[in-house]
């Protein structure tokens, strides 16, 4: 089965700087990856997405990227600010599954 | 509803006891996903409904865990006999058929005593 492995598990800047979350997966046939943010005491809630047949996409601050031939992907948050503080899960979605990342814990101190 | 809803926020049970999670998914919404995030960890897939069947149960750690859905609605994750591994937050998400957007609700928090 696919198998998404997320790095680093933890992740600390300074409000402003940029800050990059990376992920590979295994299956191939896995064609949509989301990102979610998960903040104290809630459940996960989409960020951003992108589809096989793109390599980037820009939401303002955030962006992902997309390297299908070496089977990675990335979140890109510039000019981060004290509210991203949070858990970011990236995942992967074949055959109605979807595969999530153990998960990095953002922090940006003021 | 406007988002995915769970009950009860929170459980506090006694080990050995029965428990019932309940989720209300976005009204529309005909598949619904159970996910175990146990403390610092990640989404442990448990089960995924499309509309009233079970296509892939292949998450449930063991036979003291099942899940039904009835009317394409709400569902319910039962555990029986609760073990203190048992403890850990169950996440719900629904989406629309077709589709791969999921919608999380906030989660039930268990702790087995």
């Amino acid at each position: 089965g696919e198998n998404v492995e997320q790095h680093p598990s933890t992740l600390s800047v300074q409000e402003g700087d940029s800050a990059v979350i990376k992920c590979t997966y295994s299956d191939s046939a896995s064609n949509y990856f989301p990102w979610y943010k998960q903040e104290l005491g809630k459940g996960p809630q989409l960020i951003i997405d992108i589809r096989s047949n793109v390599g980037e996409k820009k939401d303002q601050r955030i962006a992902v990227t997309l390297n299908k031939t070496a089977k990675h992907f990335s979140l890109h948050i510039t000019e981060t600010q004290p509210e991203d503080s949070a858990v970011y899960f990236c995942a992967s979605w074949d055959f109605n599954k979807f595969y999530f990342g153990s998960g990095t814990k953002l922090n940006v101190k003021p | 509803g406007a988002g995915v809803s769970q009950s009860p926020s929170n459980k506090v049970t006694e080990k050995g006891k029965d428990v019932e999670l309940r989720c209300d998914p976005i009204s529309g919404h005909t598949a619904l996903y159970w996910y175990r995030q146990s403390l610092g960890q990640g989404l442990e897939f448990l089960i995924y409904f499309q509309g009233n069947s079970a296509p892939d149960k292949s998450g449930l750690p063991s036979d003291r865990f099942s899940a039904e859905r009835t009317g394409g609605s709400v569902s319910t994750l039962t555990i029986q006999r609760t073990q203190q591994e048992d403890s850990a937050v169950y996440l719900c998400a629904s989406s629309l058929a077709g589709a791969n957007v999921l919608t999380f609700g906030a989660g039930s928090r268990l702790t087995v005593l």
